[in-house]
């Protein structure tokens, strides 16, 4: 079975910052990549995916997500974070297709102004 | 639109009581989906709905029980649950994924769950 790694359990950065939050998943064959992010009392989002073609996704509000298949890893990645970027952030994996989500343990994000 | 609406927002009940949680979904999504999700932790899929017939049970206690009455609603039937049920229960909606690839999952706000 597959499995999702997130190193940072807990970032604290401050505002203009740049941010980077580890992801890696473990599964060799055709995988599907997701970072989702909860607000705080909000519901899941969907910030960006990759199926295929360029490793390098843009998603919303400046978030971009680079895919290195040797390293088995999905990095998110902003420039400049904003008080706003404040909130839980989830990897998760879909192999092959199908339903199923596997979510990674989660980063909180707590940027001070 | 985009929503997928659950109610309650909250639930408190006891041991022996029977309650129902709802979801709903207006996107002509044919996939739905019950995640639970403990504090501090990521989502865990439950069960899986597709084309209004269950396909994914991941090894779910049978005091769940999920429903999909139409397309656009999805129930999960309580009964009997432990205090170490108590969680936030999300529901989540897609179009039916292909043979190689998902979709994106659309999430509602959740039921949080406390079981006394």
């Amino acid at each position: 079975a597959q499995s999702v790694s997130q190193h940072n359990h807990h970032v604290i950065l401050s505002e203009a910052a740049s941010l980077e939050l580890g992801c890696n998943y473990s599964y060799g064959g055709t995988v599907n990549l997701f970072w989702y992010v909860q607000y705080p009392g909000q519901h899941l989002q969907l910030l960006l995916k990759y199926f295929s073609g360029d490793p390098l996704v843009k998603g919303i509000k400046g978030f971009e997500a680079e895919f290195i298949k040797s390293k088995f890893s999905f990095n998110l990645r902003k420039p400049s974070v904003q008080w706003s970027d404040t909130a839980e952030y989830f990897c998760a994996v879909n192999t092959g297709g199908g339903n199923k989500l596997t979510f990674g343990t989660g980063t909180q994000l707590k940027v001070e102004l | 639109d985009t929503e997928v609406t659950q109610t309650p927002k909250h639930l408190v009940m006891g041991m022996t009581n029977k309650k129902s949680l709802k979801c709903e979904q207006h996107m002509g999504h044919r996939a739905m989906y019950w995640y639970k999700q403990k504090a501090k932790k990521p989502p865990e899929l439950m069960f899986v709905y597709s084309y209004e017939k269950l396909s994914i049970n991941e090894s779910v206690p049978s005091r769940f029980s999920p429903e999909c009455p139409n397309s656009s609603l999805l129930n999960l039937h309580l009964h009997a649950l432990q205090p170490e049920d108590s969680a936030l229960y999300l529901c989540a909606s897609s179009q039916v994924p292909g043979q190689t690839f998902p979709y994106e999952q659309y999430f509602g706000p959740g039921t949080r769950l406390t079981v006394t």
